[in-house]
């Protein structure tokens, strides 16, 4: 079975800074998804970002960027000048297709992102 | 607009009685699932469906049933053979080909006292 993990129950960052959350997994496939979804006070799961195993470039959206290490099993997000509405939990995610359908998602434990104003 | 709901917001029940939580996504999406969200723990697979009148057990689907009667629906009943049910439930749907986001909805707090 694969596995999520996130070692960062919680990170803090100043406003405008960077801050870089971490997320390992486990997995004997060669072609699957990662993912990062971020949850509001709100609890509505947002998608951040998105990156394809098979692809060796790393997925960037606007202040958002990933770092993905295949032989490593690593793939962590990078949040660029940080935003007050940047506060949230960051979890990280795996996904593959079995052929039949996507299985649903593998989900770390989560990140509690503060931004410190 | 398109999306997902889910309803109620907030659900009490007492302990022993089965419970059912609704979800509706009007995405056009084949693939549904149910995960549960407890403090510390992230969001667990409970059950999940790629196509109408099939679905497969996730990770913690004991205690659990669920149809995939239409399309659009995918109810989850949480029964009395629920250890634990008080938890956060999130319902998502997304296409059946792999790598495409999921979309949430709101959730579903199912408090049991």
């Amino acid at each position: 079975a694969q596995t999520v993990t996130q070692s960062q129950p919680e990170m803090s960052v100043q406003e405008a800074e960077t801050v870089t959350l971490s997320c390992t997994y486990d997995t004997s496939e060669s072609d699957y998804y990662l993912f990062w979804y971020k949850q509001p006070p709100s609890r509505q799961m947002i998608l951040v970002i998105r990156q394809e195993a098979y692809k060796q470039q790393n997925a960037t959206e606007n202040r958002f960027s990933v770092n993905f290490q295949k032989a490593a099993k690593s793939f962590s997000l990078k949040i660029s000048d940080s935003q007050l509405g940047d506060a949230a939990m960051y979890f990280c995610a795996y996904s593959q297709y079995s052929g039949g359908g996507a299985d649903g998602l593998t989900f770390g434990k989560g990140t509690h992102l503060i931004i410190q104003p | 607009d398109g999306g997902i709901t889910q309803s109620p917001k907030y659900l009490f029940r007492k302990e022993g009685q089965n419970v059912t939580l609704s979800c509706e996504q009007n995405l056009n999406h084949d693939a549904m699932y149910w995960y549960r969200q407890d403090p510390g723990q992230g969001l667990r697979l409970i059950y999940y469906s790629q196509i109408v009148n099939d679905f497969q057990k996730g990770d913690i689907a004991e205690g659990y049933s669920v149809s995939r009667e239409k399309k659009e629906s995918f109810p989850l009943t949480v029964t009395s053979a629920q250890k634990n049910p008080t938890a956060f439930y999130l319902c998502a749907s997304s296409l059946r080909t792999g790598g495409t986001e999921a979309f949430f909805g709101q959730g579903t707090r199912l408090t049991v006292v």
